[in-house]
């Protein structure tokens, strides 16, 4: 069974980078079919796909976000991570890492999800 | 980017009955189009995905149809662990995006 589990500062100042990390058991990050995803909800609204990164490397990200993401796989400790940068109040939301099962597959399996609250 | 639309956004039901959510989608996403569920303070469970098959351990009263730019998730007698939030997904083409979410209450 896979399991991910999002972790990084609740807490991020405008203006700076937020960063989070996903711990995957049970698949490996760097073989497989798999997609790597980051996707996030504010409180009360809907959820917004940030980007992804493949088993290969390959990396896909939302255009609205694109200028200010950057996602990347660190196999040895079998983690992948989200950097956000120059932050606003618009990006406090709940942040979850998730599994896709491929090309044009759902996303099988769900971190619980970390908040990040934006504010000085 | 496909827009993803979920009607209606709210709906009242109670246990028993029969319930179905539509969503569009701007352009053609095939068969690409995947439903979760999501309760209160969790992460997204998904349903159906490729439109319509099953995902291995949801009960059989979910079932989700459609091709092209129009679905429908349905959940026949409703039971009180259904009441959460549904959204449609579309995994056809980059940026993926969601429904805006429709909100399933006890009436």
């Amino acid at each position: 069974q896979v399991q991910l589990q999002e972790s990084g500062p609740g807490l991020v100042k405008p203006s700076q980078t937020l960063s989070l990390t996903c711990t995957v058991s049970g698949a490996s990050v760097s073989t497989g079919t798999y997609y790597w995803s980051w996707i996030r909800q504010p409180a009360g609204k809907g959820l917004e796909w940030i980007g992804r990164i493949y088993t290969s490397g390959s990396i896909n990200y939302n255009p609205s976000l694109k200028s200010r993401v950057i996602i990347s796989i660190d196999t040895p400790k079998s983690q992948f991570s989200l950097r956000l940068s120059s932050v606003t109040a618009a990006d406090t939301a709940v942040y979850y890492c998730a599994r896709e099962g491929g090309y044009s597959n759902p996303m099988y399996d769900w971190g619980q999800g970390t908040l990040v609250t934006v504010s000085s | 980017d496909i827009q993803m639309t979920q009607s209606p956004s709210s709906l009242s039901a109670s246990v028993g009955d029969r319930v179905t959510i539509t969503c569009r989608a701007s352009q053609t996403t095939l068969t690409y189009l995947n439903w979760y569920q999501q309760k209160p303070g969790k992460a997204p469970k998904v349903l159906i995905y490729g439109a319509s098959s099953l995902q291995s351990g949801v009960p059989s009263r979910f079932s989700g149809s459609g091709s092209g730019t129009d679905f429908t998730l349905t959940i026949t007698s409703l039971q009180p662990e259904d009441f959460a939030t549904y959204y449609c997904q579309q995994s056809y083409t980059i940026p993926i995006t969601f429904g805006q979410g429709t909100r399933l209450d006890i009436k």
